[in-house]
């Protein structure tokens, strides 16, 4: 599996939206880009994922360039309870499990 | 509906001791995962399950680690003579699987916060 670059941590004002950016230059074809976040002492949750097109949820939406090479998560509306740390991760669809890394701390500031 | 579920949610134990860590995935996922999380870091995969059979356990960190899953369903991650280094938070994740071997995302529980003093 891919390995991703992520910055440790970005901080973003409650109500703005948090743009996560995401480094996956060495993605294969058949890699999807998932995004995880955890919440402090909770395990992880399942955001949103995407092969080539760009994908909304009702949580975020994921900007995935035309290269593939990189992407961005996009919270459109940030809350306190939005700070977390964000996890991107490159897979193949057949692959049984997930490389997490370090991921980016997310800090949403009142 | 339900999630998935672990327990004990928080375990203390003596160095020396045996643990037993139980996860009961969402019902019908046929994949299940345990992973680990030592304080401030990413999570270490440990073991994949397909059903009852576990055709990757390249994570397990020594031969103390062992897992087992019966009926497709819930599975138990056994630690043997623990140490104070296999104090961590324990994660199980589960998923399901469709066609052509495609795995889903996988949907994580609460985790057990095991402490071997």
């Amino acid at each position: 599996d891919a390995k991703t670059t992520q910055p440790p941590s970005m901080d973003c004002a409650e109500g703005r939206a948090a743009n996560l950016p995401c480094n996956h230059s060495t993605i294969s074809g058949n890699e999807y880009v998932y995004w995880y976040r955890q919440i402090h002492s909770q395990g992880p949750q399942y955001i949103i994922h995407g092969l080539k097109n760009n994908e909304t949820n009702e949580m975020a939406s994921l900007i995935i360039t035309e290269d593939r090479k990189s992407s961005t998560l996009i919270l459109p509306h940030a809350t306190l309870r939005d700070t977390a740390v964000y996890y991107c991760i490159v897979r193949a669809n057949t692959g049984n499990q997930f490389y997490f890394g370090t991921g980016t701390s997310l800090t949403v500031i009142p | 509906g339900a999630g998935v579920s672990q327990s004990p949610s928080n375990k203390v134990t003596e160095k020396g001791k045996d643990v037993e860590l139980r996860c009961d995935p969402i019902s019908g996922h046929t994949a299940l995962y345990w992973y680990r999380q030592s304080l401030g870091q990413g999570l270490e995969f440990l073991i994949y399950f397909q059903g009852n059979s576990a055709p990757d356990k390249s994570g397990l960190p020594s031969d103390r680690f062992s897992a087992e899953r019966t009926g497709g369903s819930v599975s138990t991650l056994t630690i043997q003579r623990t140490q104070q280094e296999d104090s961590a938070v324990y994660l199980c994740a589960s998923s399901s699987l469709g066609l052509a071997g495609v795995l889903y995302e996988q949907y994580f529980g609460p985790g057990t916060r095991l402490t071997v003093t």
